[in-house]
């Protein structure tokens, strides 16, 4: 089936600009995860949602950041006012249910550049 | 706090040989998951093995095998017979939490070279 696919794929955006990055998880999986990863970095958690809800949102890094999921599948990441520091790869994860040993499958990621 | 300290930035393997990349976490949860992803150079993140902090038994999966020492917080990741598909960074993750996803935490990961 169907992986976890991200839209789009590469971002050029000038500074201050607002982003919106898309995510379309896996059919069915109702949890979903979003990261930030910098170069030569692990992934950053930003946020999970369980279903349409943002169970953990204690990663985003302030309030220029905000991801919806209003349906409880595809989740959309907004960047407000963007920052050259906010250049990175964000992935977004999907799993079956939250936590225990579901594992999450990555999306291919949105590698956005802030000039 | 949650913490995952990968300590080698960098190994070297030799075909065909077995490696292990180090991995040490810091959690006060009682309850907790511990997983190992590669990234190769084309940038996706594939699961390779999970370990449950109750779980008895190191995790297998193939060649992957999960050397869980919890006294010590130690998960490391034990390739055998590595091959030059399996350049590329790993990452150790942890999640706590008994119920729900919360967050996952990852090392800064270990970049693996395996030489012909």
């Amino acid at each position: 089936g169907a992986g976890v696919s991200q839209t789009p794929s590469n971002k050029v955006t000038e500074k201050g600009k607002y982003v919106e990055l898309r995510c379309d998880p896996i059919s069915g999986h109702t949890a979903l995860y979003w990261y930030r990863q910098s170069l030569g970095q692990g992934p950053e958690f930003l946020i999970y949602f369980q279903g349409t809800g943002a169970a953990d949102d204690s990663g985003l890094p302030n309030d220029r950041f905000f991801a919806v999921r209003p349906e409880g599948s595809v989740s959309t990441l907004k960047i407000q006012r963007t920052e050259r520091g906010d250049s990175a790869v964000y992935l977004c994860a999907s799993s079956l249910k939250g936590g225990g040993a579901y594992e999450q499958y990555f999306g291919p990621g949105t590698r956005l550049t802030v000039t | 706090a949650q913490k995952i300290t990968q300590t080698q930035p960098g190994m070297f393997v030799q075909e065909k040989e077995a490696v292990t990349l180090d991995c040490t976490y810091d959690t006060s949860d009682q309850s907790y998951g511990l997983f190992w992803y590669k990234q190769p150079s084309s940038g996706e993140m594939i699961f390779l093995i999970y370990q449950g902090s109750y779980d008895e038994q190191n995790a297998t999966e193939g060649r992957y095998s999960l050397n869980f020492q919890k006294a010590r917080k130690s998960a490391n990741l034990v390739i055998s017979a590595s091959q030059l598909g399996d350049s590329a960074m790993y990452f150790c993750a942890m999640r706590e939490g008994r119920t729900g996803g919360f967050k996952t935490i990852f090392g800064a990961g270990t970049r693996l070279f395996v030489k012909a």
